[in-house]
């Protein structure tokens, strides 16, 4: 058992610019979860998968970021014409279908819009 | 609307001291609860959880928390603190049919002094 693991940890990029980070959850792990924190706050919810599905999608969520979780394993947050508000950690999490029903976070992509 | 309340947005405690941190949740049912830590480019890390059952629950690191449902609070709580517990403290709630859409709130920034 690795973790969670995201990648890049950080990423600076110019208004405007698309970027994308990974992740990579716990291999055993059905649900997948993306959460985003900014300074001062606790995070929040963004949108889960259950395997390759994308089960819910919160209102945070605008039209510029997309998440996909193609084969069920890593999942991939998008996010198109960066604003300066984007600036954020993105965390991802994931957790069983059943049993202990704990989110196991990663480190976070933190990033930062010019 | 389900929220989560934090009081205290910056806590400074004498290495040995006791530490209490409060957390009151806004919902309409007992929802699942959390205490999550997060150190300096860290991901978040569970310290304690509740379900159900005992209202007063262990968790890791020393801390406990007690769950009043009278007073919508969950508080947690360690009795003796060790330099290594700075770092910030969230608290959560989970609604029970989609549990892993975590509602955070803003945190408590717990500052060890020795």
């Amino acid at each position: 058992d690795t973790g969670v693991s995201q990648n890049p940890r950080h990423k600076i990029t110019k208004r405007g610019q698309n970027v994308t980070f990974r992740c990579d959850p716990i291999s055993e792990h059905n649900r997948l979860y993306w959460y985003r924190q900014t300074l001062g706050q606790g995070p929040e919810f963004l949108t889960y998968f259950q395997n390759e599905a994308q089960l819910e999608k919160s209102r945070l969520l605008s039209d510029r970021f997309s998440a996909e979780r193609p084969k069920g394993s890593f999942s991939t947050l998008e996010i198109q014409r960066t604003e300066q508000g984007d600036s954020a950690m993105y965390l991802c999490a994931s957790s069983p279908t059943s049993g202990a029903n704990v989110l196991t976070f990663g480190a976070g992509s933190r990033l930062t819009v010019l | 609307a389900q929220s989560v309340t934090q009081p205290d947005i910056h806590i400074t405690v004498s290495e040995g001291a006791s530490l209490e941190l409060r957390c009151n949740y806004s919902y309409g049912a007992t929802p699942y609860l959390f205490w999550y830590v997060q150190s300096p480019g860290q991901g978040l890390q569970l310290l304690l959880k509740y379900f159900s059952g005992d209202t007063l629950v262990q968790g890791i690191k020393g801390f406990e928390a007690e769950f009043k449902r009278s007073q919508s609070s969950f508080n947690l709580r360690k009795p003796s603190v060790h330099w290594s517990d700075a770092a910030e403290y969230f608290c959560a709630v989970g609604i029970t049919d989609s549990w892993g859409k975590l509602q955070f709130g803003a945190g408590t920034q717990v500052v060890v002094t020795p």
